[in-house]
């Protein structure tokens, strides 16, 4: 079945440095792909998405690219700040493209230090 | 006020005992879903509806009872509480199903 699998954190920058955060993913069909974040203490909210193969979502910065060959979304910022500390969840629609039902992955925590 | 709310926010419980937390949308969204967040595990899908009156089971059904009668509103509830329904639960809900609104949260705790 379809699956997501994300990079361990918690990743720790500084501020204005750089961010990747890593998605790989396992589907059949053709998957939306989609990159949640949850602020603390809060539910998760969209941040990007992009439906189909070599498709760019973005967004507050962020920025990622559904790249097929290599199974991959992954979350890019040229600068993070603080304020974009949050758990970040990479997920894909279901089986088949249904999108009845979204499966995420297990979540990153990214610290942002001033 | 406009979106989706959860209630009660916060709860704790004894095992063993009924507990239902409740989701209301003011959307019209066709889509609701529950999930509930564990470390290590992300988020899991508990039950999701397509409509009123149309409930189906999601990863981690057990233990869970669900109904919808009304579009606005998908109530979630434990049947009989146990310590490893310790979670925080997510109500949300959705037109086609992929791009998800999010509730604040309910975290329910099982002594």
């Amino acid at each position: 079945g379809n699956s997501v699998t994300q990079m361990e954190g918690p990743v720790t920058l500084s501020e204005e440095a750089f961010l990747t955060i890593n998605c790989t993913y396992t589907a059949t069909g053709y998957p939306s792909l989609f990159w949640y974040v949850q602020y603390p203490g809060e539910g998760l909210q969209l941040l990007l998405k992009a439906t189909k193969a070599d498709d760019k979502g973005s967004n507050k910065g962020f920025e990622a690219t559904y790249r097929k060959e290599t199974t991959s979304f992954h979350l890019e910022k040229g600068s993070v700040q603080v304020s974009d500390s949050a758990v970040y969840f990479c997920a894909l629609s279901g089986p088949g493209g249904n999108t009845d039902k979204l499966i995420f992955g297990t979540g990153t925590r990214l610290q942002v230090f001033p | 006020d406009a979106g989706i709310t959860q209630s009660p926010r916060y709860k704790i419980t004894e095992t063993g005992r009924q507990v239902t937390l409740m989701c209301h949308q003011t959307w019209s969204h066709s889509y609701m879903f529950w999930y509930r967040q564990d470390l290590g595990h992300g988020l899991r899908l508990i039950y999701y509806s397509a409509a009123a009156d149309i409930t189906d089971k999601g990863e981690v059904p057990d233990g869970y009872v669900v109904s919808r009668s009304k579009t606005e509103n998908f109530p979630l509830t434990l049947e009989s509480a146990t310590r490893s329904q310790t979670s925080v639960y997510f109500c949300a809900s959705s037109v086609s199903g992929e791009t998800l609104y999010f509730g604040p949260g309910t975290r329910l705790t099982v002594t």
